[in-house]
């Protein structure tokens, strides 16, 4: 199937910083990619959905001048954690759902990242 | 609100034994169901998938029926390996288009020894 890479994979980072996670589809173009974040033992709950070349839909509760996501291609999505705190520490995943002849959504490998 | 609960990990099993990991759902209308699977250090995997009632996705051993009137989705496989350890989550969505988001369970860890 087709690979999606998440960069970096983890990022400590002190409080007060701002940190921005990559998510690139590698060998299939993706109009939409969405952004999970995930607690310990918990569900994976969405963040919001990227779209190329538009902005970007959150879901309700979350920030959008905390977590600001940028499509700026087809091939790449980035979220950046403005301003982080110790409670924005978590588990973020992104997910790019790949056209014809996949159709289905491939994940990222995820990216962790601790708030000191 | 859609939600999705799978059984509480994590399980424990000896190599061949028999899986069932139960995934229960709510939702209003008929989603498409999902299991996906989580390998140490990879990304989540679609592991199988149904779209309607009555449905029996399947895929490297592993099977799941969509059954409607109990809304659950529960993942069975009938002899285990070592390399079948992994987290396993169930999930479903409305619409098998590009802008849907899936609804996830919490993940069962599986680890099976040898």
């Amino acid at each position: 199937g087709a690979v999606v890479s998440q960069h970096p994979s983890w990022v400590i980072c002190k409080s007060g910083t701002s940190v921005k996670i990559e998510c690139r589809s590698l060998d299939f173009q993706a109009t939409t990619m969405f952004w999970y974040r995930q607690f310990p033992k918990q569900s994976l709950m969405l963040m919001a959905t990227s779209n190329e070349g538009s902005k970007a839909t959150y879901e309700q509760g979350v920030e959008k001048d905390k977590f600001l996501i940028n499509h700026a291609s087809l091939t790449l999505s980035t979220l950046t954690v403005t301003s982080a705190h110790p409670e924005d520490s978590s588990f973020y995943i992104c997910s790019a759902f790949g056209g014809s002849p996949y159709n289905e959504q491939f994940f990222g490998p995820g990216t962790r990242l601790t708030v000191l | 609100g859609d939600s999705v609960t799978q059984m509480e990990g994590p399980v424990t099993l000896s190599e061949e034994a028999f899986l069932t990991i139960n995934c229960t759902y709510t939702a209003t209308g008929y989603p498409s169901l999902f299991w996906y699977v989580q390998y140490p250090g990879e990304g989540l995997q679609l592991l199988l998938k149904a779209t309607k009632a009555d449905d029996k996705g399947s895929n490297k051993g592993f099977e799941a029926t969509y059954r409607k009137e109990t809304t659950s989705f529960h993942l069975e496989k009938g002899s285990v390996q070592v390399s079948d350890s992994a987290v396993y989550f169930c999930a479903l969505s409305f619409r098998l288009r590009k802008n849907t988001p899936l609804v996830f369970g919490k993940g069962t860890r599986l680890s099976v020894i040898a």
